[in-house]
């Protein structure tokens, strides 16, 4: 069983370049998020998608786009990367958003440093 | 929005002896508070919850706390073990799919 699937688990950038992040889940869950890992800063909200089609942004979602690619895939992509992007980049599935159906299952992140 | 303050940041504590790490929250109208445990180079997982309309909640050596007046709500683990040291996050969300807002996180140290 394996949940939730991030790719890659580790890269290096350089400021300016592109790059994909991918997330996939198995459990057949409606919702799906990005989240990013700074040290003291907790886990921060980027984007999510409520259900399949829709997407929406998060407390910081500046520099970053997502693409809902279907039910189980949900990628992330940073355009031109910035220092400031430096991070761990982890994605979360749930079954939905309502009642006890909003229990969030990570991945085991992305760790991402842009030189 | 809603914002999650999580103190201490850093806790030690005797194997044996209980911990306790505490939360508040800003929005009243959030309505579900889980607690995750991240393990070094690894994701969040989820170890207890607990929703707006219950004030306990117990699974084993942990518990959880809510007091919707105060707007606060705290984990609890007792007869610590080694396997317990990591870091806890707890978090706090008004529309489960909207994402979750999450404390800063404490680091549990259990010392042998």
């Amino acid at each position: 069983n394996a949940g939730v699937t991030q790719t890659p688990k580790f890269q290096v950038l350089k400021t300016g370049q592109s790059m994909t992040l991918q997330c996939a889940q198995d459990m057949n869950h409606n919702s799906m998020y990005w989240y990013r890992q700074d040290p003291g800063m907790g886990l921060r909200l980027i984007y999510y998608s409520a259900s399949e089609g829709t997407t929406d942004k998060g407390e910081v979602p500046n520099g970053y786009n997502v693409s809902r690619l279907n039910k189980r895939e949900f990628s992330l992509r940073l355009e031109s990367a910035a220092p400031s992007q430096t991070s761990v980049y982890f994605c979360a599935s749930s079954e939905d958003g309502t009642g006890s159906k909003n229990i969030q299952y990570f991945g085991a992140g992305t760790r991402l440093s842009v030189l | 929005g809603e914002n999650v303050e999580q103190h201490p940041s850093t806790l030690s504590v005797q194997e044996g002896d209980s911990a306790v790490i505490k939360c508040t929250y800003s929005d009243s109208a959030s309505n579900y508070f889980p607690w995750y445990k991240q393990e070094l180079g690894k994701g969040p997982q989820l170890i207890i919850d607990i929703r707006s309309n219950v004030g306990e909640k117990k699974d084993q050596r942990i518990a959880v706390t809510l007091n919707k007046t105060a707007k606060h709500f705290s984990l609890h683990i007792t007869e610590t073990q080694p396997e317990d040291s990591a870091v806890y996050f707890c978090a706090a969300s008004t529309r489960g799919a909207d994402g979750l807002t999450f404390g800063k996180g404490t680091h549990l140290i259990i010392q042998p």
